[in-house]
């Protein structure tokens, strides 16, 4: 079972400050990364996947990077919104279509 | 309307009784799959089906069954609650495109199960 982790647990930022955070993963094997946003009594909504050693995806005022050697994912966020408060997930994806979540990012963005 | 759906949306029960959730999906994907969210973890896979005549448990299977009725139609039964299955539940679903290296999953809206 891989061991994805996400840091910090939670985050509260003021409006228009830019944050980010990290997702952790088995570095051997690696086959993709998604990350998910999910805001509360909603259905998790696909934000990137990144297959690619230094692969950077970007959505607007968000964006992701990634370092399959060392094993991590960064997501940014510029310029948050409140809008933009919700739990951001990562996944590692196994050849086969599995994924395996980290436990969240939650973001709480203050007006 | 939504594409993957998920009966019901809210659910209190007592230990001992039997549960089923249903999800249906209008996508016309192939897979499917059962995840259930606790506090301070991630979601975590129950079951997962590649087509019709395809079930494969997932990592934490026990405790659960699951049934493909059509493509549309995968449901998720708990055949005696217990109070740790108290939980949120989604269903997903994915169909990879021919020659694509990565498979993305698109979520239910989730159902909230308590286990008195």
């Amino acid at each position: 079972i891989l061991n994805v982790e996400q840091s910090p647990q939670s985050l509260h930022v003021q409006e228009g400050d830019s944050t980010n955070f990290t997702c952790s993963f088995p570095s051997s094997n690696f086959y993709a990364l998604h990350w998910y946003r999910w805001e509360t009594a909603k259905s998790p909504e696909a934000l990137f996947v990144m297959t690619l050693n230094g692969d950077e995806k970007k959505k607007g005022r968000i964006s992701a990077t990634l370092n399959t050697k060392e094993g991590y994912s960064y997501l940014y966020i510029k310029g948050s919104q409140p809008e933009d408060s919700a739990t951001y997930l990562c996944a590692q994806e196994t050849s086969g279509s599995r994924l395996t979540f980290g436990e969240g990012t939650q973001l709480t963005v203050n007006p | 309307d939504a594409d993957v759906t998920q009966t019901p949306r809210n659910r209190i029960t007592k230990t001992g009784k039997r549960i089923m959730l249903e999800c249906s999906q209008t996508k016309g994907h192939d897979r499917m799959y059962w995840y259930r969210q606790d506090p301070g973890l991630g979601l975590r896979l129950i079951y997962y089906s590649f087509d019709v005549k395809d079930i494969n448990k997932g990592e934490i299977s026990d405790g659960y069954s699951v049934s493909r009725q059509a493509q549309a139609k995968f449901s998720l039964s708990l055949e005696s609650a217990i109070p740790n299955q108290t939980a949120l539940y989604f269903c997903a679903t994915s169909d990879p495109r021919e020659g694509a290296r990565t498979d993305t999953q698109y979520f239910g809206p989730g159902t909230r199960l308590t286990v008195l």
